[in-house]
């Protein structure tokens, strides 16, 4: 069975550049979550999705950071103009949606800005 | 007083060791309860969901104590391969929201 597919699993840019992060969630799953992991951190919770509609981006650091869902099947992060603070690791999950629904991660994109 | 938390460890335990990790949560509402494992530079990956009368499977069990608002996760006859981060995960505000996850608990199993 195919899972969450990240892509690309590694980016390295140079600050001011545009990042897209792409995500493909596992098929029949409603909803869609972007998380940005670091040491300091630990996971966070930047947007996610129901239905392909954003409910809740409170955790989008800032406008530079944006994150689109055109369809039920595909999903993007972007970051312009990305900064070095940017440099994490980036999970994408998806869930069948339901309050007692574990969620799925891909493999994450490593994400270091220069 | 953090949503979930964890201790951080590490836990440093011999092979064949029993160990257990604590995670308290702050809504005494909470439904859904899991435990993830997460591996160096690798994705968090479900361990096992955690239900209200316990459960087991294989060397791991999981238990939810409501009245205290904390779940455990024990390890038994622990292996190398157990060596992980262990992270603690509530569904905090309910209904269909996403799952607040603990910053984890760092385990490295010692031959």
């Amino acid at each position: 069975d195919a899972g969450v597919i990240q892509s690309p699993r590694h980016e390295v840019t140079e600050m001011g550049q545009e990042v897209t992060l792409r995500c493909k969630p596992i098929s029949g799953h409603n909803s869609l979550f972007w998380y940005r992991q670091t040491m300091m951190r630990g996971l966070e919770l930047l947007i996610y999705f129901n239905n392909n509609v954003p409910i809740d981006d409170s955790g989008m650091p800032e406008d530079r950071f944006s994150a689109k869902m055109p369809n039920a099947s595909f999903s993007t992060l972007k970051i312009q103009p990305s900064e070095p603070r940017d440099s994490a690791v980036y999970f994408c999950a998806s869930s069948p949606g339901g309050s007692n629904q574990p969620q799925h991660f891909g493999d994450g994109t490593r994400l270091s800005i220069l | 007083r953090k949503e979930v938390e964890q201790d951080p460890g590490p836990f440093n335990v011999p092979e064949g060791a029993t160990v257990a990790f604590n995670c308290t949560y702050s809504n005494s509402a909470s439904q859904s309860f899991f435990w993830y494992r997460q591996d160096c530079r690798k994705e968090p990956k479900l361990l096992m969901s955690v239900y209200s009368s316990g459960n087991e499977d294989g060397r791991f069990t999981a238990q939810l104590n409501r009245a205290s608002q904390y779940i455990s996760l024990l390890i038994r006859d622990s292996k190398l391969s157990d060596s992980a981060t262990y992270l603690c995960v509530v569904n905090i505000r309910g209904g269909n929201t996403p799952l607040v996850f603990g910053k984890g608990t760092r385990l490295s199993v010692i031959a």
